[in-house]
């Protein structure tokens, strides 16, 4: 069974510009959550998808934001980016997001 | 609330013991343990529910005392590849009006080494 993939890996981008972010959870999964990871700050809850819906929302500005499409795949989106942006931005499924939830190998975002 | 785990960091031999607390100020439905090394994705360990109950697979097993709020992993007989940075991620009983749903608050995490 596929585990779950993130796209792209790495990422450079410039202040200012914006970013998106894939996530393909395991097949039968239907609770997407995205994670920012930075030194500082720890692992911090962004947001969970459920269904296309969003069920649960972090404490992070409205510049981030996500979609979930109806095959369970989800985006994330970050608008003018800052340089505090730079993290790794991981993101979990799990059946319904009650359960096990299984990282993807994140996406290093670095903003210049 | 973050949970906050104790001890920030251990070192320990091949074949020692360890446990790794995990604390909530908050009433838990569930705390998810993960392993994560050095530039990869935290792996799922085990997930504990409400209901006090304990788990284990191999040498690490794991509790979930309800009362306390608090629950701890057990590594016995440490090997080398149980190095890297131990997370408690907790999942709140939801609260009226909200959820919680898919949101793990994740504790800062413990660094454990093992030496050969």
């Amino acid at each position: 069974k596929a585990g779950v993939t993130q796209t792209p890996r790495y990422l450079i981008k410039t202040r200012g510009q914006q970013v998106t972010l894939s996530c393909s959870p395991i097949s039968g999964h239907r609770s997407v959550s995205w994670y920012q990871q930075t030194p500082g700050q720890g692992l911090q809850f962004l947001f969970e998808y459920f269904s296309e819906t969003q069920r649960n929302k972090g404490n992070f500005p409205g510049r981030f934001s996500g979609r979930q499409f109806s095959n369970s795949r989800s985006e994330m989106n970050v608008s003018t980016l800052e340089l505090g942006d730079s993290a790794l931005y991981l993101c979990a499924s799990s059946l319904q997001g009650r359960a096990e939830a299984f990282f993807g190998q994140g996406t290093r975002l670095t903003v210049v | 609330q973050q949970p906050v785990q104790s001890p920030q960091a251990v070192i320990l031999r091949e074949g020692e013991d360890a446990v790794i607390n995990c604390s909530s100020s908050k009433a838990l439905y569930s705390v998810h343990w993960y392993r994560q090394k050095h530039g990869e994705a935290p792996v799922f360990l085990m997930i504990l529910l409400k209901g006090g109950e304990q788990k284990g697979h191999d040498k690490i097993s794991a509790s979930f005392n309800e009362k306390k709020q608090q629950s701890s992993l057990y590594l016995t007989a440490s090997q080398l590849s149980y190095s890297g940075t131990y997370f408690c991620g907790t999942e709140m009983l939801p609260n009226a009006g909200g959820t919680s749903y898919g949101k793990l608050t994740f504790g800062q995490g413990t660094i454990l080494t093992v030496h050969p």
